[in-house]
């Protein structure tokens, strides 16, 4: 039983170009939600997807945004991006929206130079 | 707004040593409360969930309590092993503001 993946592993892009980073969830999961993880902090909580629309939003700007495809696989995109966005940016999934253990992937290192 | 605190920040101690790491939260309004470990550069692997009904959960050397009233969760980890080391992280998962983390712990078990 495959866990959570994510592509891909590592990304070095330029300020101001999009990207876009991938999930597939734990097999039997429906909920995908996203994190940012800077150095040295705890994972913030950017947006939750669940029957393919954003069900809750952290504190992030529009420029950040995503998808969640029928097979439950989701997507982030970052547009514009910032020096500060460099990051691993973590997916974890769900059984449900509410109260479940989430379980997350291996991350996507992010960084913007 | 939940806010998560982990203190210390640091912690070594020798291998073969009883530990404690501490979680606290400031709304008492929680699903449950979640402990993880990351290695360097790494996902998040999770090691205990703790529902906001129960006191404690319990997995090989490892204890997690719940006191919600006071707004506290304790990591035990018995007999630590040089393996061990990792960055211990804290979770609580509440209706108002989702899944809030704390800033974790990073523990270094001696040989």
């Amino acid at each position: 039983d495959a866990g959570v993946t994510q592509s891909p592993t590592h990304l070095i892009k330029t300020r101001g170009q999009q990207v876009t980073l991938r999930c597939s969830p734990k097999s039997g999961h429906d909920t995908v939600s996203w994190y940012q993880q800077a150095l040295g902090q705890g994972p913030q909580f950017i947006f939750q997807y669940y029957e393919e629309e954003e069900r809750q939003r952290g504190n992030f700007p529009d420029r950040f945004s995503g998808h969640q495809f029928p097979n439950y696989s989701s997507e982030l995109n970052v547009n514009a991006l910032l020096l500060g966005d460099s990051a691993l940016y973590l997916c974890a999934s769900s059984l449900g929206r509410i109260n479940y253990e989430q379980y997350f992937g291996p991350g996507t290192r992010l960084t913007v130079t | 707004k939940q806010e998560v605190t982990q203190i210390p920040a640091a912690l070594s101690v020798p291998e073969g040593e009883n530990l404690v790491l501490n979680c606290s939260f400031t709304d008492s309004a929680i699903y449950n409360l979640q402990w993880f470990r990351q290695d360097p550069g790494k996902g998040l692997t999770s090691l205990l969930l703790i529902q906001s009904s129960q006191r404690e959960q319990t997995s090989g050397r490892l204890n997690a309590s719940l006191d919600k009233s006071s707004g506290r969760s304790t990591l035990y980890i018995a007999a630590s092993q040089p393996g061990d080391s990792a960055t211990y992280l804290c979770a609580v998962d509440s209706s108002a503001s989702k899944i809030i983390f704390g800033s974790g712990t990073r523990l270094s078990i001696r040989p």
